[in-house]
């Protein structure tokens, strides 16, 4: 089984700072399957970010995926009030199907 | 746009069996490439993908959970549901349905808003 460890587990930084979130795989993930979300307190989690890369449909564009292999990074640039959540990373593949990071918090400091 | 709804018993006792039923508005839960998905959410945890089901009715289940689970489709009715069997209190956990990719994409979108559900006698 694929196991997806973030890191830092909590995040604390200030409106208009920038965020470096990653997501570390056990095997090598391709990269078209390892996907974004964030969750905000009581609702469920929006997509962000599929392909790594790829920002899905209404995500500003301050928010940027990249890596490959094992190693996957969420940036988030000049933070706004809105993007202190809890962030997942996901793979699909393998067994079982989908697996989620344990996520990362980002919170207002 | 889809809309996920889910909706059950917000309480199942302990050895019980849990039963939930995901509603889906704005299109149709047979056409296109989508299967459906259902994730739960233990309380100030992570999230944990429980299963899925195709339009055509084939499933596929977190081995994690060693064949409690079912998951299963009605077209007529725009829905599909989930059934655990044996619940215990690890059960306990905010359920959500989603829209899942099927075989063309690696995501879950839009969700449900999810309903929770407590294990206790």
């Amino acid at each position: 089984e694929i196991v997806l460890t973030q890191s830092p587990g909590t995040l604390s930084l200030s409106p208009g700072d920038s965020a470096t979130l990653s997501c570390r795989a056990s095997q090598s993930v391709t990269s078209t399957y390892l996907v974004w979300y964030q969750q905000k307190p009581g609702q469920a989690p929006r997509l962000l970010m599929d392909g790594a890369s790829s920002r899905a449909t209404g995500i500003p564009d301050r928010f940027s995926g990249s890596g490959s292999g094992t190693d996957f990074t969420l940036t988030i640039s000049r933070l706004e009030p809105e993007d202190f959540a809890v962030y997942y990373c996901q793979k699909y593949g393998g067994s079982p199907l989908y697996t989620f990071g344990q996520g990362t918090k980002l919170e207002i400091k | 746009q889809v809309q996920l709804q889910a909706s059950g018993p917000g309480l199942v006792k302990p050895s019980q069996t849990l039963s939930l039923t995901c509603t889906v508005s704005g299109g149709s839960i047979s056409s296109g490439v989508y299967y459906w998905s259902w994730i739960r959410q233990p309380a100030g945890k992570g999230l944990e993908w429980i299963g899925r089901v195709s339009p055509s009715g084939s499933t596929n289940y977190n081995p994690s959970l060693k064949g409690r689970v079912s998951i299963s489709i009605d077209t007529s009715k725009n829905q599909f549901s989930l059934t655990l069997n044996s619940v215990t209190a690890a059960d306990a956990a905010t359920y959500f349905c989603a829209r899942d990719g099927g075989t063309y994409f690696e995501w879950f979108d839009p969700w449900g808003q999810g309903t929770l559900v407590t294990v206790s006698s």
